[in-house]
């Protein structure tokens, strides 16, 4: 059974970059898309980007949500089955909890439980 | 920007049937949309239900069922049960993109 838990800091300065880390169990990286997904407090999901780890012979390649293109990069550590998000330059708008995915085919079928990142000075 | 709409809220009776619906700015939801749907409760992540437009997962209750109703994406629920009361949002896809519905806070009562 494949699970994922999200890890990193629940606190960061604004001007500052975030940084939160997926740990994938029971299964490979390989031949799916990870992405994140975050919801501020009281609003809905927003899509932030993900990474796609070909089957076979490929280029990895990434695809970000428009608010977040250019602030944030998602990476694989494939030698450690996990997958990054980075967000630069957070202001308070980026407090929200945070989820990583699996995209398997056109489902999102596991979840993170979700990381909880806190913008404050 | 392209933005995907569903009803803000909806309210149904215990094993009564509703149906929640999602739209696209830029023209009719059809089945190159791959339309998902989740179900999101307070301190939980968000639970897969529908993906590409009507296909259930193994652990999605047959009560809920995926189609197209017109030029959107629906879910419908029928004999809600009161652990149903949760947030629903769809995702559609856009290309290589893909956006989430501001969601429908469904309250069962």
């Amino acid at each position: 059974q494949v699970q994922l838990q999200e890890s990193g800091p629940g606190l960061v300065k604004p001007s500052e970059t975030l940084s939160l880390t997926c740990t994938v169990s029971g299964g490979s990286l390989r031949g799916y898309y990870w992405g994140w997904v975050r919801q501020p407090p009281g609003k809905g999901l927003e899509w932030i980007g993900y990474v796609y780890y070909p089957a076979s012979m490929g280029s990895i390649s990434n695809n970000y949500g428009f608010s977040l293109k250019t602030r944030a990069t998602i990476s694989l550590d494939r030698s450690n089955n996990r997958f990054s998000l980075e967000v630069r330059s957070v202001t308070a708008a980026d407090t929200a909890f945070y989820y990583c995915t699996r995209r398997s085919g056109r489902t999102f079928d596991h979840w993170g439980q979700g990381a909880l990142v806190t913008v404050s000075s | 920007q392209t933005v995907v709409t569903q009803e803000p809220s909806l309210t149904v009776s215990p094993g009564g049937t509703v149906t929640l619906t999602c739209g696209s700015s830029t023209g009719a939801v059809t089945s190159s949309s791959y339309s998902n749907w989740f179900q999101k409760k307070p301190g939980q992540a968000p639970r897969a239900l529908i993906y590409t437009t009507s296909n259930r997962h193994s652990w999605t209750p047959a009560r809920f069922s995926g189609s197209l109703l017109g030029d959107k994406a629906a879910l419908t629920l029928s004999d809600v049960q009161p652990e149903d009361e949760a947030e629903y949002y769809c995702l559609l896809y856009f290309g290589a993109a893909v956006i989430f519905g501001g969601g429908t806070k469904l309250t069962v009562l």
